[in-house]
């Protein structure tokens, strides 16, 4: 089966730095997505990752190391709009390669940013 | 705005009912997805389409049903309602063909269903 485990919940300072982490097992993996959903809103994407190593867009970075099964969202310079849950999700690898499309996703980490 | 729309953004109905949520992707986008958000489960994918053809299925009850029209547009259609149906569920729309490439899926604004 597929299994991915994110923390349900974390507390972060405004200006600091939260990092995420999320395991998965799961056969056939092909990338590792990181969206942003706010409450009752749609999920958006942050970053992917299918090669080992360190993706930076900003202030989020994402990581990703395949043979530990292991990935990490780091949040820079937090703000109080940051307070929202992040949602880990693994595409599988299709029968012709790439990516199967559909995206298996974890439950969340539900951050809140304080003052 | 991702470009994905939904309707209708809420619902209330009974149990035993019958509802049909739609879906219009973005433009150029040939792959819909639906998924099913409840509190306790996450994310869970439902099924997709590419083209007007399903792709691949996920944890879809047989109570459930979806089709992609010419138009490229989707519904979603859920029947014989039950309170465990009760969430929120979004499409989401994607450029490439499952098995291609990777791309990222952009999500509508979802449609919460409440079943009494």
């Amino acid at each position: 089966g597929q299994n991915i485990d994110q923390p349900t919940e974390m507390t972060a300072t405004e200006g600091a730095i939260v990092q995420i982490n999320c395991t998965y097992q799961t056969s056939g993996f092909n990338g590792l997505f990181w969206y942003q959903q706010h409450a009752g809103e749609a999920p958006t994407f942050l970053s992917y990752n299918v090669l080992d190593g360190l993706e930076e867009k900003g202030r989020f970075s994402s990581f990703l190391s395949r043979s530990k099964g292991y990935s990490y969202l780091l949040l820079k310079e937090l703000q109080m709009k940051d307070s929202a849950s992040y949602l880990c999700a693994v595409s599988l690898r299709g029968i012709y390669g790439g990516s199967q499309g559909n995206l298996i996703f974890g439950k969340g980490t539900k951050l809140s940013v304080k003052p | 705005d991702s470009g994905v729309t939904q309707t209708p953004k809420h619902l209330i109905t009974a149990t035993g009912q019958r509802v049909t949520l739609r879906c219009s992707p973005r433009s150029g986008d040939l792959s819909v997805y639906w998924y099913q958000q409840s509190l306790d489960q996450g994310l869970q994918f439902l099924i997709q389409y590419y083209n007007g053809e399903e792709r691949a299925k996920g944890n879809i009850l047989e109570r459930f049903s979806a089709q992609q029209f010419p138009d490229l547009h989707s519904e979603l259609n859920l029947s014989s309602l039950e309170l465990g149906d009760s969430a929120l569920y979004f499409c989401a729309s994607s450029v490439a063909e499952a098995g291609f490439m990777n791309t990222e899926a952009f999500f509508g604004q979802g449609t919460r269903l409440t079943v009494v």
